[in-house]
């Protein structure tokens, strides 16, 4: 079955610390992804995409992403924490059939340590 | 400017009251959406607009309606809604709908409770 996948629920990082966040996806052609981040009772934000070309994704405030092929991720890394990313962090995909409907993972809650 | 933006912020109605969301968008997209998020649950696709014609309907209930006035406007009208349709409805917008490219930017959502 088609489907995105964020196996971890929460994760709590010190400020300062390293920062990666797992996402998996299940589809036929590699699809369009995404990262957004969505703070507590707000809309949410896109960190950064990728379509093609360089694996390595650059984003705003820090982040970025990397897409494995072989390992059909794309896992959104950032080096170091401040306590302002705290928030939820979703993956998302458009699948490749040419319609653009985003479908998003479960989502993995960022607390962030003092 | 990629402001998407939505009112009201917040709305506590009763079952059988008629209220509407609005969604707004200066940025040319041809193409609107209506989310609703339960808590702790990522967004669901209710409705796609696309050149002011209602392009998808994921099976939502009658008592949620949709409406495009024109290219910048969304609007959700409810009637009749149940305590489980209490969520956040998110508004987002892109340059079109073909083409997994077009980056879909969210309004911050409207916190809607159905007493």
């Amino acid at each position: 079955a088609q489907s995105v996948t964020q196996p971890d629920i929460h994760i709590t990082v010190s400020e300062g610390a390293s920062l990666e966040l797992r996402c998996n996806y299940s589809y036929g052609a590699t699809p369009y992804l995404f990262w957004y981040v969505q703070s507590p009772g707000q809309g949410l934000q896109l960190l950064l995409k990728y379509f093609s070309g360089d694996t390595l994704v650059q984003g705003i405030k820090g982040f970025e992403a990397e897409f494995k092929r072989s390992q059909s991720s794309f896992n959104l890394r950032k080096p170091s924490v401040h306590w302002s990313d705290a928030a939820e962090y979703f993956c998302a995909v458009v699948p490749n059939t040419g319609f653009q409907k985003l479908v998003f993972g479960t989502g993995t809650r960022l607390l962030v340590s003092p | 400017d990629t402001e998407v933006t939505q009112t009201p912020k917040h709305l506590v109605m009763g079952m059988t009251n008629k209220k509407s969301l609005k969604c707004e968008q200066h940025m040319g997209h041809r193409a609107m959406y209506w989310y609703k998020q339960k808590a702790k649950k990522p967004p669901e696709l209710m409705f796609v607009y696309s050149y002011e014609k209602l392009s998808i309907n994921e099976s939502v209930p009658s008592r949620f309606s949709p409406e495009c006035p024109n290219s910048s406007l969304l609007n959700l009208h409810l009637h009749a809604l149940q305590p489980e349709d209490s969520a956040l409805y998110l508004c987002a917008s892109s340059q079109g709908v073909r083409g997994g490219t077009d980056t879909q930017y969210f309004g911050p959502g409207t916190r809607l409770t159905v007493l």
